[in-house]
This record gives C-alpha cells, structure tokens and sequence, in this order.
C-alpha cells in the first residue's frame, strides 16, 4: 500500500501562475483534506471531502479549489499564485469511523 | 468552530526528564485526537480519546481526556532524544463524532537535549 502520495515534493512557482497539487490514496478512504503549514501556525484546514461529488470549506479556503471526482483522487487547484501561498501543504486521508487521518508526506511550495 | 488552544508553544527539556503539553477548548469536545510530527516529516496519528476521563498509555506516553471534555493532556515521561517534534492536539469540527472536518492546534515543538 502507498497510503497517501502527494506530487510534487517540491515547486516553485512565479506570482500569478497557476498549478494542480496532486494527491491519491489507495486505502479507499472516504474523507481526504488539505492542509497548509506555516511557521508558528500550526496546520490549518484548507478544504475537505467526505465523499466523491462533495467538498467544503476548510479555515482558510480563499485562493484555492478542489474537486473530488473520484474516491481516490483530491486534487488542490492554486488558480493564481501568490507569495502568501508559500507554504508546505499536506493531503490527508481518513475513513468514516474511529481513527486519525494519514497524511501525505507533503508538498512545499514556494511563490516568487 | 472554536480553535483548541495548546500550551506551552515551545518546550526545551533535558533528556530524562518528563513532558506535558495541554489542549483547552472553550466548548466541549466529542472527541480529542493526538498527532507527532518530527522535524521535516508530516503528521502521524497516535490516539483517539472519546470518553470523559479516559487516559490512555502508549509505553512511555500518558494521553488525558478531561471529565468536563474541555481538555486534554500528553505526558511523556523520561524523554528521550527521538521524542522530538510538534505535537498537535485535533478535533473535529460541527458534529458529535468523525465529521471529516478536523482542526488542529497550533502545537507544542518539543526539544531533548541530549
């Protein structure tokens, strides 16, 4: 099993530019959630699915969609980048029940 | 949703002596959930605690749930070195139990000096 695989590790994108982090799980987990991770702020919820067809906002949506067409897939859309967007982002996966969620092993973004 | 609060934000101990980070919420939690991240890595889960009062042990870790379900607490006693790292408090978020919408606390970022 992979668990949670996120693409890529590492970007650097300029101001302005757009681009898809990629995430899956293969553990066929119904509930998966982005998180960004600043210095001193924790994690903070971006959006999260409970299932295919369904997403919600997280604690810090602005700048950012997701879709999740797929039980396996939620992919995190930045639609114009900006340096306030530079952070490390982690996908994670949990199923409907008792337990924690699995996380990815993260991307870290830098915005110039 | 209201945020739960962690305290202390830092803590430096020298190896062999004990660790305890707090998790308070100003409303009542259905359930608390404890993750450790090490340096560079990503979050990993290490408990669940529902019930009030429920104290749960993993070898040297001692995870409280408060009896009025407002806090929580991790105990670690004699740290070691490979007990460095943020540990972060969860809850979840508009429900009585596994709501998908999990919050974390700001952390506690744990130094062991050898």
């Amino acid at each position: 099993n992979a668990g949670v695989t996120q693409t890529p590790k590492f970007q650097v994108l300029k101001t302005g530019q757009s681009m898809t982090l990629q995430c899956a799980q293969d553990m066929n987990h119904e509930y998966m959630s982005w998180y960004r991770q600043d210095p001193g702020m924790g994690l903070r919820l971006i959006h999260y699915s409970v299932g295919a067809g369904i997403t919600d906002q997280g604690e810090v949506p602005n700048g950012y969609n997701v879709s999740r067409s797929t039980t396996e897939d939620f992919p995190l859309r930045l639609l114009s980048a900006a340096p306030s967007q530079t952070s490390v982002y982690f996908c994670a996966s949990t199923r409907v029940g008792p337990g924690g969620y699995t996380f990815g092993s993260g991307t870290r973004l830098t915005v110039v | 949703g209201q945020q739960v609060m962690q305290i202390p934000q830092y803590q430096h101990v020298q190896e062999g002596e004990d660790f305890t980070t707090y998790c308070n919420s100003s409303t009542t939690l259905s359930n608390i959930q404890w993750y450790k991240q090490r340096p560079g890595g990503h979050p990993v889960f290490l408990i669940q605690l529902v019930k009030s009062g429920e104290v749960k042990k993993q070898k040297r870790l001692t995870f409280q749930f408060g009896e009025a379900k407002k806090n929580s607490s991790l105990h670690i006693t004699a740290t070691q070195t490979t007990d460095v790292g943020t540990y972060f408090c969860a809850r979840w978020d508009g429900g009585s139990s596994n709501t998908g919408k999990l919050i974390f606390g700001q952390g506690t970022t744990l130094q062991v000096k050898p």
